[in-house]
């Protein structure tokens, strides 16, 4: 168990539809990521946030959004969804800012499927 | 952001043997750190070994090993004395300047009891 908690687990949703993925980052942890992986486009980042700010930014569509919040849990917005954006999505903490050497730690991940 | 290549999409291995992992990638920097990372089918993905471009000393943790080559721009992981628990997918993954963690395609590696 990596200590960073993801739900749903799974989600099952339509297209045009929203979604909300949650996660709890490890404790003492203050940086949260969140990744894309799908079999066409592999792992892809997406967003970093630091201590409730954004600190990088990736491949990250508009209709996309995340925040982190006081308590350091993140959520990440998934608008206007298409069938392509049925992936599995991580969500990853580690315990300093952006760094090269972060050891990052992932959730189990939120699988998501659009119909 | 920086290319990371794994050439092998599938690797065997019979129990007990070792296997080796290659990994490319295409960078300008000088100071950024690379890793293997682990997923089983549980879908959890796990930190197998670090290592930072300025090190010349190969890391190894455990049965893993890797074999670093900065010139070549090459990372190899070496799993020695292979376990059914070592069954899973390995992705090679760079750490620059951008800090965006750039993770190679994969390689699924399947030990034969």
């Amino acid at each position: 168990d990596s200590g960073v908690t993801q739900t749903p687990k799974h989600l099952i949703t339509a297209t045009g539809q929203r979604v909300t993925l949650r996660c709890s980052p490890r404790s003492g942890d203050l940086s949260v990521y969140w990744y894309q992986q799908s079999l066409d486009q592999g792992l892809q980042f997406l967003i970093q946030y630091y201590n409730g700010e954004e600190r990088a930014k990736g491949n990250i569509l508009e209709r996309f959004s995340a925040q982190q919040f006081p308590d350091l849990h993140s959520e990440l917005n998934l608008s206007s969804l298409e069938l392509g954006d049925s992936a599995l999505y991580f969500c990853a903490s580690s315990e300093g800012d952006v760094s090269t050497n972060e050891k990052l730690f992932f959730g189990s991940g939120t699988q998501l499927s659009v119909l | 952001a920086q290319t990371v290549t794994q050439s092998q999409p599938e690797m065997s291995v019979q129990e007990a043997e070792t296997v080796t992992l290659s990994c490319t990638y295409d960078t300008s920097e000088s100071d950024y750190y690379l890793f293997w990372y682990k997923q089983p089918p549980s879908r959890q993905m796990i930190l197998v070994i670090r290592q930072e471009a300025y090190k010349q000393q190969n890391a190894t943790e455990n049965r893993f090993s890797v074999n670093f080559q900065k010139a070549a721009k090459s990372f190899s992981l070496k799993i020695s004395d292979s376990q059914l628990g070592d069954a899973a997918m390995y992705f090679c993954a760079y750490n620059g300047n951008d800090y965006k963690l750039s993770f190679g395609a994969g390689t699924t590696v399947t030990v034969r009891a």
